[in-house]
């Protein structure tokens, strides 16, 4: 079965950093994506992990630990336009070739004043 | 520049009465699938296509339907649609790869459907 989980919501000050956790448990496994959605808009990529460790883009940054069934997305110097629904979705290459994606619910991230 | 696009954004219809979302594609992308977004249930499959006439089935199939006859078309079709098909739809495509290296899924704009 197919198991992802992050927080529902958050809230951080603009300016401040933000760390966005996702865990899984999947029965196939070939990258972690993560995406930003807007209200009533379609999801934007922000990241895709392959491999374990950081990888940094801007001011945001993901880590993935494969072993751990764990991935964060890092917002640095937050911006009230990062106020917008996060989520985090497992590929996996299914025999015969199909993609499959995973989503979590998402993470409703608030950046105030 | 590189989209996707839907059609129609907005559809207000009454039980049973069939309709079609187009979705189309100027990538040149092999993989292309629809999704469904619900509150609290976030985005589900429910069908993809790997290449021309090459479909399969996601994790939310019932009472849909897809066509794959040219490369950039990927069209959803509701035979016979209920009010539980109420939902925000979105198409998506990936470039295919034979290797790990996918840097981006396209979504589409959305189509926002109300089933009466």
């Amino acid at each position: 079965g197919q198991n992802i989980d992050q927080p529902t919501e958050m809230t951080a000050t603009e300016g401040a950093i933000v760390q966005i956790n996702c865990t899984y448990q999947t029965s196939g496994f070939n990258g972690l994506f993560w995406y930003q959605q807007h209200a009533g808009e379609a999801p934007t990529f922000l990241s895709y992990n392959v491999l374990d460790g950081l990888e940094e883009k801007g001011r945001f940054s993901s880590f993935l630990s494969r072993s751990k069934g764990y991935s964060y997305l890092l917002l640095k110097e937050l911006q009230m336009k990062d106020s917008a629904s996060y989520l985090c979705a497992v590929h996996n290459i299914l025999t015969g070739g199909g993609n499959k994606l995973t989503f979590g619910t998402g993470t409703q991230l608030k950046v105030e004043l | 520049e590189a989209q996707v696009t839907q059609n129609p954004r907005y559809l207000i219809t009454v039980t049973g009465k069939k309709l079609t979302v187009t979705c189309s594609q100027n990538m040149n992308h092999e993989y292309m699938s629809w999704y469904r977004q619900d509150p609290g249930l976030g985005l589900r499959q429910i069908y993809y296509s790997m290449n021309v006439e090459v479909t399969d089935k996601g994790d939310v199939p019932e009472g849909y339907k897809v066509s794959r006859k040219e490369k950039r078309n990927f069209p959803l079709i509701l035979e016979s649609p209920s009010p539980n098909q109420t939902s925000l739809y979105f198409c998506a495509t990936l470039p295919y790869s034979e290797d790990s290296s996918y840097n981006e899924q396209f979504f589409g704009p959305g189509t926002r459907l109300t089933v009466l």
